[in-house]
């Protein structure tokens, strides 16, 4: 069974700290992927990365950041969080099957 | 770049009745195709996806989905639901030549009603 992790299912924060969301697959998946899902909006992607080290902005990158040090996990990093960054974030891996297996979100609230 | 429209936010529809989810997508490359479902307080998985072959493709649970190059559509259809099937559908695409960008749909929240 494919199993993706998200180190917290609910975050609070404070505008202007810095907040790490980690994501963790199982299944030696080459690429690995940061959403957000808003109500209405659907999910919408943040960054990808195809390998380790290697990232690619995904439609809105602004206010993010990410990091892929090893293959099986994929960091989400707010810079200085900021209230309209309050959201579900989801994590994926994609098989080579371009079927996307997906972590169980992380519910971050920023005050 | 893609883009993916469901029209319809919410569905509801009675348990046995047949439903159909809409989705359209916009892309200048071909794409592979995808149903995700997110049951209540549960994460995205995948329900059915099209890639080549058949233009009409089934999931496990009674789903099917048909891909219309020429109407760029994706509709999801089940003759007749369960209370079960209820949850949030969300259509998405993907350019067919990396698979890196996956573009979703807003989705469609269906409702099946006793």
């Amino acid at each position: 069974d494919v199993k993706v992790t998200q180190s917290s299912r609910y975050l609070v924060k404070r505008t202007g700290e810095k907040v790490f969301l980690e994501c963790v697959q199982d299944m030696d998946h080459e690429n690995m992927f940061w959403y957000r899902q808003d109500p209405g909006l659907g999910l919408r992607l943040i960054y990808f990365s195809y390998d380790v080290k290697m990232k690619e902005k995904g439609d809105i990158p602004e206010g993010y950041s990410v990091s892929r040090e090893k293959k099986e996990r994929f960091s989400l990093i707010l810079e200085s969080a900021s209230t309209n960054q309050t959201s579900m974030y989801l994590c994926a891996s994609r098989d080579r099957a371009y079927e996307q297996y997906f972590g169980p979100g992380t519910r971050l609230t920023v005050t | 770049a893609q883009s993916v429209t469901q029209l319809d936010s919410q569905v509801p529809v009675f348990e046995e009745a047949p439903v159909e989810l809409r989705c359209n997508y916009s892309s200048s490359v071909s794409v592979y195709l995808f149903w995700y479902v997110q049951y209540p307080n549960q994460g995205l998985q995948l329900l059915l996806k099209y890639l080549s072959g058949s233009t009409l493709v089934e999931s496990i649970n009674g789903f099917e989905a048909e891909f219309n190059k020429s109407q760029t559509s994706f509709h999801l259809r089940k003759p007749s639901v369960h209370i079960s099937d209820t949850a949030e559908y969300f259509c998405a695409v993907t350019p067919d030549n990396y698979g890196q960008n996956f573009v979703f749909g807003p989705g469609t929240r269906l409702s099946v009603l006793p």
